[in-house]
């Protein structure tokens, strides 16, 4: 199937662990995005790369940090977690550059205690 | 700072009837402007894109652009009970999202 895939899908760890969210999209597009939707479900853009290239970097702790391998994945590490890195984060694809549709994936609900 | 606006709603409409979601943006250099559509737990799924002004039309769903008033609206006919879900606005770019406006469809 042609999608955006992420893993996991859930993720229930303590506050300090480090943790990996990794997205795959087969869908040939050029740009990547994460967002994080947090528990009043504002989805609010994290880090954007095109063709490897990061290209936009929000506001976010540098406890976050993204690493595309190759145009089709885009992986998110975060180091030394807290309560506040709770919520759900979505991996999203656009063909070109920038400025059309996004496809998203199916979330990772990150839950820290 | 861009920004989206929309009502957070609920917005409360009966089976058949027409819903109308509204958003602005403060960017009035804005060009593409998408609605997508969330269900609870699942993620964002794209129902319209729209770039110029006036109206675009897909199946029960149109999509109305102002960019003088900087204003895009989504009409839903003859709403059914699965439309019940919460309507994100989105400009972008990159793409800002509106907090959304949760749909309520009574059947």
């Amino acid at each position: 199937d042609t999608a955006v895939s992420q893993t996991p899908k859930y993720l229930v760890t303590q506050m300090g662990n480090d943790k990996s969210i990794k997205c795959e999209q087969n869908l040939g597009h050029d740009t990547m995005y994460w967002y994080k939707q947090d528990s009043k479900k504002f989805l609010k853009i994290m880090f954007s790369y095109n063709n490897k290239e990061l290209i936009i970097n929000e506001t976010v702790p540098n406890r976050f940090s993204p690493k595309s391998p190759d145009k089709a994945h885009l992986n998110l590490h975060i180091n030394s977690l807290e309560l506040g890195d709770s919520a759900v984060y979505f991996c999203a694809s656009t063909p070109g550059l920038a400025g059309g549709p996004q496809f998203f994936g199916p979330g990772t609900r990150l839950t820290v205690l | 700072q861009k920004e989206v606006e929309q009502n957070s709603g609920p917005l409360s409409v009966p089976e058949g009837a027409i819903a109308s979601l509204n958003c602005t943006y403060s960017d009035r250099g804005s060009q593409s402007f998408f609605w997508y559509r969330q269900y609870s737990g699942k993620s964002p799924e794209l129902i319209m894109s729209i770039y110029s002004n006036g109206d675009k039309e897909d199946g029960r769903f149109t999509a109305q652009l102002n960019k003088a008033s900087q204003y895009v609206s989504l009409l839903i006919r003859d709403s059914q009970p699965s439309d019940s879900a919460t309507y994100l606005c989105a400009v972008n770019t990159p793409l800002v999202f509106g907090k959304g406006t949760r749909l309520s469809v009574i059947a």
